[in-house]
Order: structure tokens, then sequence, then C-alpha cells
């Protein structure tokens, strides 16, 4: 079975700053991997996401994600963060191989960027 | 092009009364799932749908139950509600089972 575990449940960091979300993942099989955000009372937007190729994705708003094997993981950064970064973000994981459609999500880390 | 459309977006109901929620998918989408959203946890998968048939259930009791449709529109039926479905149910749609999937907004349930 699949399973995420997002390192941080809530990252302050000042406006302007670097910003690391962490996501470490369980499969025993190849993998997708997602980052989705969800602003308040909306749905999720994907971010980016690992299916094959380049261990390094890039994504919308200056986001990207580095997709480990070894040590299974799929962090997110951002090299400098605004005020509008504020929100919730969450990775998933599925398995291309059997149904891609049934994502395993963690529970989410809250980013709040400070002025 | 639209996106994924949900309706409604808010919804309150009793305990033990049913609810049907209904999506939309991308145009030229085939692929429709479900999944329940409590505060403060990630989105639980809840079905997948792929043709009109049902490709994928999650870990939900039989009182959840979805269908789909010719134009591969869905419905997501919930019986017996109970307080604890209160949540934020997503839909996302796929080309395909193995395709990437995009949200909609949700449809927010309330069970008092």
């Amino acid at each position: 079975a699949q399973s995420v575990t997002q390192l941080d449940s809530q990252v302050p960091v000042f406006e302007e700053a670097p910003v690391e979300l962490r996501c470490n993942y369980s499969s025993s099989v190849s993998v997708y991997l997602f980052w989705y955000v969800q602003y308040p009372n909306q749905g999720l937007q994907l971010l980016l996401k690992y299916l094959s190729g380049s261990t390094l994705v890039k994504g919308i708003n200056g986001f990207e994600a580095e997709f480990n094997k070894s040590q299974t993981s799929f962090h997110l950064r951002k090299p400098s963060v605004h005020i509008s970064d504020t929100a919730e973000y969450f990775c998933a994981v599925s398995d291309p191989n059997t149904n891609a459609g049934k994502s395993t999500f963690g529970d989410g880390t809250t980013l709040t960027v400070k002025p | 092009d639209a996106g994924v459309t949900q309706s409604p977006t808010h919804l309150i109901k009793t305990r033990g009364q049913q609810v049907t929620l209904r999506c939309s998918p991308i145009s030229g989408h085939k692929s429709v799932s479900w999944y329940q959203q409590v505060l403060g946890q990630g989105p639980q998968f809840i079905f997948q749908y792929y043709e009109k048939e049902e490709r994928g259930r999650g870990n939900f009791p039989d009182r959840f139950s979805a269908r789909q449709f010719p134009n591969y529109s869905s419905e997501l039926n919930v019986n017996a509600l109970l307080l604890g479905d209160s949540a934020l149910y997503l839909c996302a749609s796929s080309l395909d089972p193995y395709k990437t999937q995009y949200f909609g907004p949700g449809t927010r349930l309330l069970v008092l």
C-alpha cells in the first residue's frame, strides 16, 4: 500500500525567503508524484508532477520539486516566496501501473508567508 | 476551456438524510474520481469511474455510491448521513485512469 508523509504540518516564512516543504512516500512499485495547492475554500490546483524522466520538475508559480528515489522523497521548493503563496500544500502519490487516478494524499502543510 | 464543475457548492443536511453531489468533467475527459476531504486532512479516495464502470473504490461504507453517465458526468450519493460525513467532496477528471487528474472546486457538505 502507498502512503505519504508530509513532515511539517506548518511552515512559517518571511516574504522573499526561500522555502522547502518536505514529502516522503512509501511505495513498493513505481510511482507518479504530485504537489497540489489549496487556497481557502477552494479545490486543489496542480502545481507540478513527476511521471518519469528528469528528477527535477518545474511547476507553476516558480515552484520546483526533486524526485529522490533512494530517499523516497519529493520535496517542494521555491527560492523566494510571496504573500500570495500562503496556502495549504498537498503531496500525493499514485501507482501508474494499476490506477493513476487513485491518488494517496498527505495531510498537508500550511505555508504562511509573513511580511 | 471550462474546468471541472461541481454542484451544489454548499449543502446543509441533517443526520439520516440522503444527498446527491454532481460533477461535470473537463470536455474530453472520460474518467472521474471522487475524494472526501475532512477539515485538517488530505483528500481520501472514494471512487473512480471510467467509461461508466467503477474502476476503483476506497475504504468507505456502502452508504456511499456513485455512477457515471454516458456524457461522462458523475453523481456521488451518500445515504443515511452521519455527522462525520461533513467534509469537502472533490471531483477530479482525467482523460483516462492513467492520466493526470484535474480537480474541481468541491462541494462543502455540512451534516447537522
